[in-house]
């Protein structure tokens, strides 16, 4: 079983839109949730990190986590097609500091 | 300037030959990894270094090795290459006093080995 699992996608949303991105993790001791943003052949940008069960919310970026069911979640409204993009969930546990991160989720925002 | 710097950026090369990837940071970071990334597995973690004394095998370490020079600096040597090591690679820091502790990555190096 992976540590943390996203579906790959691609997502279709269309501009204005909502979208929402999901992930699941294995390791119930996982304290820090983070979400990165990554375009073709650059590299992984934070967007924001989480560690308290319920929702946080920055500019247009809403994450929401649930510790019970091992379950993070992005949301993105208005979405715009620079938007596009492979957003990546990783989780990691305080003292320990390996991360673990999904495979990625494609997301495209169509104009 | 980058916070993060590795070079090359992009390294093609045949089987066998020795090759280094080098990464420096001006961020002050105690904590410095090596990740590859391959298409549809995500970023796999190599080696990590919590200092420079502390030099840690990740999930794949098989074919690679690592030397933590100084604070700032943390180089993957692949001793031997092989077709199969062609991937995306990124360093990335740490900085263990902060909570969250996210990782800052740099830019990549486009690894081809023929």
């Amino acid at each position: 079983q992976k540590e943390v699992e996203q579906n790959s996608g691609p997502l279709s949303v269309p501009e204005g839109a909502i979208a929402s991105l999901n992930c699941t993790y294995s390791d119930r001791g996982s304290q820090s949730f983070f979400w990165y943003r990554q375009y073709s052949g650059k590299s992984p940008e934070l967007i924001m990190f989480i560690y308290s069960n319920g929702d946080k919310e920055d500019g247009r970026f809403t994450a929401q986590l649930n510790k019970a069911s091992q379950y993070v979640s992005l949301l993105i409204r208005d979405s715009q097609p620079s938007d596009s993009a492979t957003y990546l969930c990783a989780v990691s546990r305080w003292g320990f500091n390996k991360f673990y991160f999904g495979s990625g989720t494609k997301l495209n925002v169509k104009p | 300037d980058a916070d993060v710097t590795q070079t090359p950026r992009n390294r093609i090369t045949k089987t066998g030959k020795r090759i280094m990837l080098e990464c420096s940071q001006t961020k002050g970071h105690d904590r410095m990894y090596w990740y590859r990334q391959d298409p549809g597995l995500g970023l796999r973690l190599i080696y990590y270094s919590f200092d420079v004394k502390d030099i840690n095998k990740g999930e794949i370490s098989d074919g690679y090795s690592v030397s933590r020079q100084a604070q700032a600096k943390f180089s993957l040597s692949l001793e031997s290459a092989i077709p199969n090591q062609t991937a995306l690679y990124f360093c990335a820091t740490s900085d263990p006093r902060t909570e969250d502790q996210p990782q800052h990555f740099g830019d990549g190096t486009r690894l081809s080995i023929l």
